[in-house]
């Protein structure tokens, strides 16, 4: 299940399961995505991104889901393996012409065999 | 290809103390950035160059920080002097000249503890 932790709300699944990780965006005017996968002691490591004039994107057993009427976007993962074991942070493009990215909170993941 | 290399991984200083940390980049990449992560949020971006310019160092307070890539190569993050709640994890993060935002490499970070 998800739960609020001290620091950063957990998902927690059995192996194989598929897990759904959502973010909230902050800025409406924001026109491109990342999701970013980070193992402890490692930097943020790039899975997917997506445009604003797409609403889905695939990869290999992961896609990203773009809602902008609410702000939102979520990150699918099949068949959820416990390498998948890691802090998930989805990422905004807030300047146009500037290649800087803004970081939501970050979900853990927590796969189990 | 060599990813992007930083030192110290960590660092324990006392407040009111200067720390630096250092970052090469991937070979060729033009772009540098650096990022703090406090324990349990994302990484937020303190200073952007391009070559040995800055692009960006809107969110750097610099009353104590500084950043310099004098050679457009390297990199130096120097906070002086520190305080408890510099306490985070200082990411470099590279892109190649004209890169695209997922062409971002990052390398393993600096955990600071400042006491």
């Amino acid at each position: 299940g998800e739960s609020v932790g001290l620091h950063l709300p957990t998902l927690s699944v059995q192996e194989g399961d598929n897990s759904i990780i959502n973010c909230a965006y902050s800025n409406s005017a924001s026109d491109y995505f990342i999701w970013y996968k980070q193992e402890s002691g490692k930097g943020p490591q790039f899975i997917i991104d997506i445009r604003s004039n797409m609403d889905k994107r695939q990869g290999q057993r992961v896609t990203v889901l773009l809602n902008k009427t609410v702000k939102h976007l979520s990150l699918q993962i099949a068949a959820t393996q416990p390498g998948d074991s890691a802090v998930y942070f989805c990422a905004e493009n807030l300047h146009s012409g500037y290649s800087t990215l803004t970081f939501g909170k970050g979900t853990m993941l927590l796969v189990s065999p | 290809e060599a990813g992007v290399a930083q030192s110290p991984r960590y660092k324990i200083i006392e407040k009111r103390q200067s720390v630096a940390f250092w970052c090469n980049p991937i070979s060729g990449h033009a772009t540098l950035y650096w990022y703090q992560q406090i324990l349990g949020q994302g990484p937020k971006l303190l200073i952007q160059f391009q070559n040995n310019g800055v692009v960006d160092d809107s969110q750097l307070p610099k009353d104590r920080f500084s950043a310099e890539r004098l050679k457009g190569v390297d990199s130096t993050l120097k906070i002086q002097p520190a305080k408890l709640e510099d306490s985070a994890v200082y990411l470099c993060a590279s892109t190649p000249l004209g890169g695209r935002l997922n062409e971002q490499f990052f390398g393993p970070g600096t955990r600071l503890t400042v006491l």
